[in-house]
C-alpha cells in the first residue's frame, strides 16, 4: 500500500534559518506529491505540489522537488518567519482516485 | 468560489449520543472525501463521493458511521451511538475530477472538532 514518512518533530529554528523537513514516500506508479500546511486551530491548506518526476512545486518561498529516484518530496525554505509556524503534513494521491495518504506531520516552531 | 465549509465547528457531545457534521464542497467540484485527524497525527482516509455515488469506503469507518451526499452537492457524516475514540477533527475536502484549472487538486475545510465526554 501506500505510505509517506516524514521526519519527526518538533523542529525549532530562529528567524531567517534555512528549512528542510524530509519526506520519503513509498507507492506504485506516478503519484502526485503534495505539501499541505496547518495552522494552529485550523484546517489544511495546500502548500505546493508536484505531479510528475523531476518537477519542482513553489510557493510563498517554500520548494520541493519530485525525485522519483530516491523516492523523496523534500520540504525547503531558504529563510523562515515566526508567521510560518505550523504543522506541515508531506501527502500523496494516486491519479486513479486522488484519495490522499499522508504523513504524521511536522511541527515547526520558529523564533523570533 | 467560497471554499469548503463545514459546520459545526465544534460539538461536545456525551457518550452514546449521535451527532451530525455537515459539509459543502466548493460548488461544482464532483468529488467530495472526508477524513479523521486525531491530535498528533496526519489525516486519514474515511470515505469519499463521486457526485451522489459513495465510491470507497475505509475500514475505519465502522457501521456506526454513516455518509451521504444524496444531491451530489453536499454531505453529511452521522456518527452513531459516539465513544470517546470518537473524539477527532473531521476534516471534509473537495476536488474537481478531470478539471485542468484545479489540477484535481484536494482543498479541504477548517474540520469539525468533536469531543466525546
Amino acid at each position: 500500500g501506500n505510505s509517506v514518512t516524514q521526519m519527526e518533530g518538533p523542529v525549532t529554528l530562529s528567524e531567517e534559518a534555512f528549512l528542510t523537513i524530509n519526506c520519503t514516500y513509498t507507492a506504485t506508479g506516478y503519484p502526485s506529491l503534495f505539501w499541505y500546511v496547518q495552522y494552529p486551530g485550523e484546517g489544511l491548506q495546500l502548500l505546493l505540489k508536484a505531479t510528475k518526476a523531476d518537477d519542482k512545486g513553489s510557493n510563498k518561498g517554500f520548494e520541493a522537488t519530485y525525485r522519483k529516484e530516491t523516492t523523496s518530496f523534500h520540504l525547503e525554505k531558504g529563510s523562515v518567519q515566526v508567521s510560518d509556524s505550523a504543522v506541515y503534513f508531506c501527502a500523496l494521491s494516486q491519479v486513479s482516485n486522488y484519495k490522499l495518504t499522508f504523513g504524521k506531520g511536522t511541527l515547526l516552531t520558529v523564533n523570533p | 468560489d467560497t471554499g469548503v465549509s463545514q459546520d459545526p465547528r465544534h460539538k461536545i457531545t456525551k457518550r452514546g449520543q449521535n451527532v451530525t457534521f455537515r459539509c459543502d464542497p466548493i460548488s461544482e467540484h464532483n468529488r467530495l472525501y472526508w477524513y479523521r485527524q486525531t491530535l498528533g497525527q496526519g489525516p486519514e482516509f474515511l470515505t469519499y463521493f463521486q457526485n451522489e455515488a459513495q465510491l470507497e469506503k475505509s475500514r475505519l469507518l465502522s457501521d456506526r458511521f454513516s455518509a451521504e451526499r444524496p444531491k451530489g452537492s453536499f454531505s453529511t457524516l452521522e456518527i452513531q451511538r459516539t465513544e470517546q475514540g470518537d473524539s477527532a477533527m473531521y476534516l471534509c475536502a473537495s476536488s474537481l475530477e478531470g478539471g485542468r484549472v484545479s489540477g484535481n487538486t484536494i482543498y479541504f475545510g477548517e474540520g469539525s472538532w468533536l469531543t466525546v465526554v
